[in-house]
């Protein structure tokens, strides 16, 4: 069946320094992957997203890359602050969207 | 407030009773999905809807669930007889089928089965 996992299930980033949370995936047909940051108590929250025909996409402070030939798809968070402390997940994506466990980021002071 | 909103956000029962979760999605997204989320887990996938129809359910949809979209907006969730196991936080999400594929999430409705 299809599958989402993440490498780490906790990270702990000191404040400023990058974060780089990593993703593997199984289905070769996701042509589309999602990442969402999820607070305590609250719903996902969209962070950035990209589509197959590409390898890197950049937001604000945030970088996916993507590599179909390993299946695996990465978000790095530049000058990490303390209000990125969450649970991020990856999602991959055919016409439903399969969701990892999730990785924790804890930001140290 | 334009969001996907739910109803109730949280929810104690006993074992053996009925609930019913509501979900308004954002009002121009015909897509409508479930997903429920434990402890330390991701979000997992139960069924979704285009429209009023449901295309897909989850093995993890026993029959003691069922959901409905009966006019392709609001979308309710049952469980009956419900069992412990039953108690996770139960997230809905709407998109637009042909925009980017965003996939927005309303703060979900949690479920305590004592």
């Amino acid at each position: 069946g299809e599958s989402v996992g993440l490498h780490l299930p906790t990270l702990s980033v000191q404040e400023g320094d990058n974060s780089i949370i990593n993703c593997a995936y199984s289905n070769s047909a996701s042509d589309y992957f999602i990442w969402y940051k999820q607070e305590s108590g609250k719903g996902p929250q969209f962070i950035i997203d990209i589509r197959s025909n590409m390898d890197k996409r950049q937001g604000q402070r945030v970088t996916v890359l993507l590599n179909k030939t390993v299946k695996h798809l990465s978000l790095q968070i530049a000058a990490t602050q303390p209000g990125d402390s969450a649970v991020y997940f990856c999602a991959a994506v055919t016409y439903k969207y399969i969701f990892g466990t999730g990785t924790r980021l804890k930001v140290l002071a | 407030d334009t969001g996907v909103s739910q109803d109730p956000r949280h929810k104690i029962t006993k074992r053996g009773q009925n609930v019913t979760f509501r979900c308004d999605p954002i009002s121009e997204h015909n897509r409508l999905y479930w997903y429920r989320q434990t402890l330390g887990q991701g979000p997992e996938f139960l069924t979704y809807f285009q429209n009023e129809a449901q295309l897909e359910k989850s093995r993890l949809l026993s029959d003691r669930f069922s959901a409905e979209r009966p006019k392709g907006s609001f979308s309710t969730l049952e469980i009956q007889r419900t069992e412990q196991g039953d108690s996770a936080m139960y997230l809905c999400a709407s998109s637009l089928r042909l925009a980017g594929g965003e996939l927005f999430f309303g703060e979900g409705s949690r479920l305590t089965v004592l």
